[in-house]
């Protein structure tokens, strides 16, 4: 398995509330992911990073930030969050973003917002 | 925009049957296939994938993937399932903006 932890791996917080998600890799790859997985959804990308301090949205970005200030941590942040958050949420890595990039995936982090 | 559909949501089995699970995408164009497994409580792992070559792809725990590129499919197969195989499996395409898109996912059970 890749080298990839996540914390918390559950939480459990109010609306309103800001919350931060921690993605570490030991892997050294340049990229990194965050998705969320929504029954009848599949997984869906919010942020990626290609490298420190380079980052950009994905297809569910809406209500979140991320930072990556060093190659190893790429960081999910909630300012507020909402129900509709209420998800899981996986961190993946990969060393390249080319024709054979594979991802390989965190162990993932349970969300509930009350 | 480039989509994935997986036909299939849920499938019951019984152990030693066959199993095939649908995928089908949008995309036109050149493209790298996953199928990706998530086994209960665990995190998703790869179980194969496609990028060029050999049509039928081989992935670990006795799965293959065949892509046929005029159905736009990559059907996951496995000939004899086990209860082991009870998970949940998703099925990826690489769009041409180098991102992953995931299908709905389908939750197998396999009855012992």
């Amino acid at each position: 398995d890749a080298g990839i932890t996540q914390s918390p791996r559950h939480k459990v917080t109010e609306t309103g509330t800001p919350v931060t998600l921690r993605c570490h890799q030991t892997e050294n790859h340049r990229y990194m992911y965050w998705y969320r997985q929504d029954p009848g959804h599949g997984l869906r990308l919010i942020h990626y990073s290609y490298g420190v301090k380079d980052t950009d949205k994905g297809e569910v970005s809406d209500g979140y930030s991320v930072s990556r200030s060093k190659t190893e941590d790429f960081l999910l942040t909630l300012e507020s969050a909402t129900s509709s958050q209420t998800s899981v949420y996986f961190c993946a890595i990969s060393e390249r973003a080319g024709a054979t990039d594979t991802q390989y995936f965190g162990p993932g982090t349970r969300l509930t917002v009350l | 925009a480039q989509s994935v559909s997986q036909h299939n949501h849920h499938v019951i089995l019984s152990e030693a049957a066959s199993l095939e699970l649908g995928c089908n995408y949008s995309y036109g164009g050149t493209v790298n296939l996953f199928w990706y497994v998530q086994y209960p409580g665990q995190h998703l792992q790869l179980l194969l994938k496609y990028f060029s070559g050999d049509p039928l792809v081989k992935g670990i725990n006795g799965f293959e993937a065949e892509f046929i590129k005029s159905k736009f499919s990559f059907n996951l197969r496995k000939p004899s399932v086990q209860w082991s195989d009870t998970a949940e499996y998703f099925c990826a395409v690489r769009s041409n903006t180098g991102k992953l898109i995931f299908g709905q996912g389908t939750t197998l059970q396999v009855k012992p």
